[in-house]
């Protein structure tokens, strides 16, 4: 159980392209998932948190308007990366915390590395 | 400004020994504190958590919390090489986040 999955795994752009990650709750509904962004040798940090059917709240720093994302269903999240840059390359990480959970686990997706030219 | 701090490592044992993670933490709201494992270029995994004081054991993992001294720590008994990755120190805030560490590598000598 608590299974997430992402799509793509991996993504290669040119500059100033938009690119959009999938990120699904496959065996439980999620009430919130998380997107992070992770660089190389550096810990997870969290861009946004998104509930189903509501609009996403985003970490301080994290530019809203490049960073889109839509929560449409309770399995389906989407992060769209707009007008991508080089410095946008990094590890994407989607998690999701299940409804019923008590103590608030996450469960993440495999992530997928973008790749900016 | 929330901070979790862990020892970079990397933390060396050999195969079989007891390895000890240590993890500090500043919000002294944080209930809940979640322990991940990230083996290298994948996303993390959930080994475990702990919300109340004192020891939890789970296989061959243990995790310990202080929440005075605002330390959460993880033994790993009978360390494989299989266990060889980074751990990763998650204390939840009040936003029901988690804010993680910067992690732990531990390698594991066969």
């Amino acid at each position: 159980g608590a299974v997430v999955s992402q799509h793509p795994s991996w993504v290669i752009c040119k500059s100033g392209t938009s690119v959009k990650i999938e990120c699904r709750s496959l065996d439980f509904q999620a009430t919130t998932m998380f997107w992070y962004r992770q660089f190389p040798k550096q810990s997870l940090m969290l861009m946004a948190t998104s509930n189903e059917g509501s609009k996403a709240t985003y970490e301080q720093g994290v530019e809203k308007d490049k960073f889109l994302i839509n929560h449409a269903s309770l399995t389906l999240s989407t992060l769209t990366v707009t007008s991508a840059h080089p410095e946008d390359s990094s590890f994407y990480i989607c998690s999701a915390k299940s409804r019923g959970l008590r103590y608030n686990e996450q469960f993440f997706g495999p992530g997928t590395r973008l790749t900016v030219l | 400004q929330k901070e979790v701090e862990q020892n970079s490592g990397p933390l060396s044992v050999p195969e079989g020994a007891i390895a000890s993670l240590n993890c500090t933490y500043s919000d002294r709201g944080s209930q809940s504190f979640f322990w991940y494992r990230q083996y290298s270029g994948k996303s993390p995994e959930l080994i475990m958590f702990i919300y109340s004081n004192g020891d939890k054991e789970d296989g061959r993992f243990t995790a310990q919390l202080n929440k005075a001294s605002q330390y959460v720590s993880l033994l790993i008994r009978d360390s494989q090489p299989s266990d060889s990755a980074t751990y990763l120190c998650a204390p939840e805030t009040g936003a029901n986040n988690l804010f993680f560490g910067t992690g732990t590598r531990l390698t594991v000598i066969p």
